[in-house]
């Protein structure tokens, strides 16, 4: 299972945009790139999936280099409302994830 | 999207007492659910894999008999805390495979379950 790293914490401000990167230099063939927002006492929330370059959906984007060892997450304009822990995981998305690994995810804190 | 539900939401039970919580696939048949809980500040541990018709599978340091999981049909799996102790409680959440647009899997996790043992 590929292991992801990424930033414990980040701070930003209303309005601002956020770029969240996740190394994952292990990343297989067949794996798929998500992400999952969470809030405090609720499950995992999907944000946006991809495989290569770029993808982006009505609430993020998603950069993926050609090597794929890494990605960022880009949130743009967060309002307070974007504060919560935001998970990069890897898994084989042909046949279905099996076995998520959740890293530490990244803590986002967005202030007035 | 797809729908993943749990009940009870929350629960309080007394120490040596079981608990059990149930994980449905709401809109789509799973035939593998996951389970993870989740400690106060700390990220998903996943606990095991449930599948449709056969035997869980734990996560090393996960006792299954204490763990116990049930999974009868294609929408539901559950978990039974048998003999629970307070540092049982936690968050626990369950999710289930199930294809997305474009033909790839992703996982769809359930609201979560807060269990509090006295």
């Amino acid at each position: 299972l590929a292991k992801t790293t990424q930033p414990i914490s980040m701070d930003s401000y209303e309005g601002q945009e956020v770029n969240i990167t996740c190394s994952h230099n292990n990343i297989a063939t067949n794996d798929y790139i998500t992400w999952y927002q969470q809030f405090p006492s609720q499950g995992p929330r999907f944000i946006i999936q991809g495989y290569k370059t770029k993808v982006t959906n009505e609430v993020a984007s998603l950069f993926i280099p050609a090597d794929r060892k890494s990605s960022t997450l880009s949130l743009p304009r967060v309002s307070l409302s974007d504060t919560a822990v935001y998970y990069c995981l890897v898994g084989d998305g042909d046949t279905g994830f099996q076995k998520l690994v959740f890293g530490t995810g990244t803590r986002l804190l967005v202030s007035p | 999207g797809a729908v993943v539900s749990q009940h009870p939401s929350r629960v309080i039970c007394k120490s040596g007492t079981s608990v059990k919580i149930e994980c449905r696939s709401l809109d789509f048949q799973a035939t593998t659910m996951f389970w993870y809980r989740q400690f106060p500040k700390q990220s998903l541990m996943l606990m095991a894999t449930s599948n449709e018709g056969s035997k869980a599978t734990y996560e090393q340091g996960v006792e299954k008999d204490k763990f116990l999981i049930n999974h009868a049909s294609l929408t539901l799996s559950t978990l039974t805390v048998t003999s629970a102790h307070p540092e049982d409680s936690s968050f626990y959440i369950c999710s289930a495979n199930g294809l997305a647009g474009g033909g790839s899997y992703e996982q769809y996790f359930g609201p979560g379950t807060r269990l509090t043992v006295t």
